[in-house]
């Protein structure tokens, strides 16, 4: 089946720009997760959707970084103003229950990588 | 604070050996364990898990391990292939936790020579 698909899967955009990373999930899970993954290095939390609920922010590195889940499915990534330092792989990713756990793991996209110039 | 990490960052095998891949964590609370393997260019790929109540779980070609005494997570890859050359992150489950319960580890190279 369609596993989880990330657009675009390049962006390049000049710094003080702003971009929107889109996320569409495995059809019928219900949490959904963004990463962030630098060059060579392990996965940063952003945020979590779980269903209904308020999202978990609490990795947000800033403000200019946002998102949002619209009728529980498809997400969207906006970074505004960009900078240099947000250069990096996004991942998304989903899982059948309202939290990852034992038999219903993260199924991950293969990312954007977005370079800032 | 508590976090998830490996003791080893690079690994080389030759193909046909078997490899091990460890991981330590440090949150007794912490009720599932994942381990993800990474391709170049590629998202997370789901291996395999394993619950705190077990302490050994079997795949195809690959076991893993939990030590929960000395908080210790392995993976084993039986008859290494080249295919098998990416990077493996472990992950920690913490029930209630904030970044939606998971926290990775920072990864092992694995590399394979033919």
């Amino acid at each position: 089946g369609a596993g989880v698909s990330q657009s675009p899967s390049n962006k390049v955009t000049e710094k003080g720009k702003d971009v929107e990373l889109r996320c569409d999930p495995i059809s019928g899970h219900t949490a959904l997760y963004w990463y962030r993954q630098s060059l060579g290095q392990g996965l940063e939390f952003l945020i979590y959707f779980q269903g209904n609920s308020a999202p978990d922010k609490s990795g947000l590195p800033s403000d200019r970084f946002s998102a949002e889940r619209t009728g529980g499915s498809v997400s969207t990534l906006t970074i505004q103003r960009t900078q240099q330092e947000d250069s990096a792989v996004y991942l998304c990713a989903s899982s059948l229950v309202q939290q990852s756990s034992y038999n219903s793991p993260l199924h991950f996209g293969n990312g954007t990588r977005l370079t800032v110039t | 604070g508590e976090s998830v990490g490996l003791h080893l960052p690079t690994l080389s095998v030759q193909e046909g050996d078997n490899s091990i891949i460890n991981c330590a964590y440090s949150n007794s609370a912490s009720d599932y364990f994942i381990w993800y393997k990474q391709e170049s260019g590629k998202g997370p790929q789901f291996i395999i898990d394993i619950r705190s109540n077990m302490d050994k779980r079997q795949g195809q070609r690959v076991t893993v391990l939990l030590n929960k005494t000395v908080k210790h997570l392995s993976l084993q890859i039986a008859a290494t292939q080249p295919g098998d050359s990416a990077v493996y992150f472990c992950a920690e489950n913490i029930s209630g936790g904030s970044q939606g319960n998971l926290i990775f580890g920072k990864g092992t190279k694995l590399s394979v020579k033919p």
